[in-house]
């Protein structure tokens, strides 16, 4: 089982730009969930997505936005990115009660 | 606003016990504990969770207060590997859709 992958690894992007980042949640799980970890500081919740549909939205602005497909597979697009958008980009996918959250390694942005 | 509690940082002596505390006053009865530990350059990994009665796992083991108000996460034995930033978290056991909300955790340092 690969578990939870996404890309790319690292990312560096001009203020203004938009960026899509990608997950592939573990084999099995439908419910992806993404957060914003900016350094030193706890991961923020952004929005879960089940069914295909955004179930929970985090206190982010709609520059940010997601999709999910069919495969359960999901990404991340944000908009006019600003330099406080640079951050590590985690997604996690779950799938049970009381459901235990399986993390991918992270996408790094940068906005220059 | 993180609903726990946590000391920012803590040291350990290589092989010997950790305990990790965990301050929840505001507890309601269908939330569960959950441990999740974020090592250097990786996304955040499970490691425990339980809802009234002591639990123990490979990786650790959770002891939970009486009345469920604190909780405290024990490494029998920590390494070097276990160096790493300690998340405490309250999860909704019946709502799916309860979004993680991440404090800053606490830093644990091991001293070989």
């Amino acid at each position: 089982d690969a578990g939870v992958t996404q890309s790319p690894t690292h990312l560096i992007k001009t203020r203004g730009q938009q960026v899509t980042l990608r997950c592939s949640p573990k084999s099995g799980h439908d419910t992806v969930s993404w957060y914003q970890q900016a350094l030193g500081q706890g991961p923020q919740f952004i929005f879960q997505y089940y069914e295909e549909e955004e179930r929970q939205r985090g206190n982010f602005p709609d520059r940010f936005s997601g999709h999910q497909f069919p495969n359960y597979s999901s990404e991340l697009n944000v908009n006019a990115l600003l330099l406080g958008d640079s951050a590590l980009y985690l997604c996690a996918s779950s799938l049970d009660l009381p459901y235990e959250q399986y993390f991918g390694p992270g996408t790094r942005l940068t906005v220059t | 606003d993180a609903k726990t509690t946590q000391p920012n940082s803590m040291e350990s002596n290589e092989e010997e016990p950790v305990h990790l505390p965990c301050n929840h006053s505001t507890i309601s009865g269908t939330d569960y504990i959950h441990w999740y530990r974020q090592l250097p350059s990786q996304g955040p990994e499970y490691v425990i969770h339980g809802l009234t009665s002591n639990v123990n796992n490979r990786m650790a083991s959770l002891a939970i207060a009486e009345d469920r108000k604190s909780s405290t996460l024990i490494l029998h034995r920590a390494t070097l590997r276990d160096a790493a930033v300690y998340y405490c978290i309250l999860r909704d056991g019946v709502n799916r859709d309860d979004k993680i909300i991440f404090g800053k955790g606490t830093r644990l340092h091991i001293l070989p």
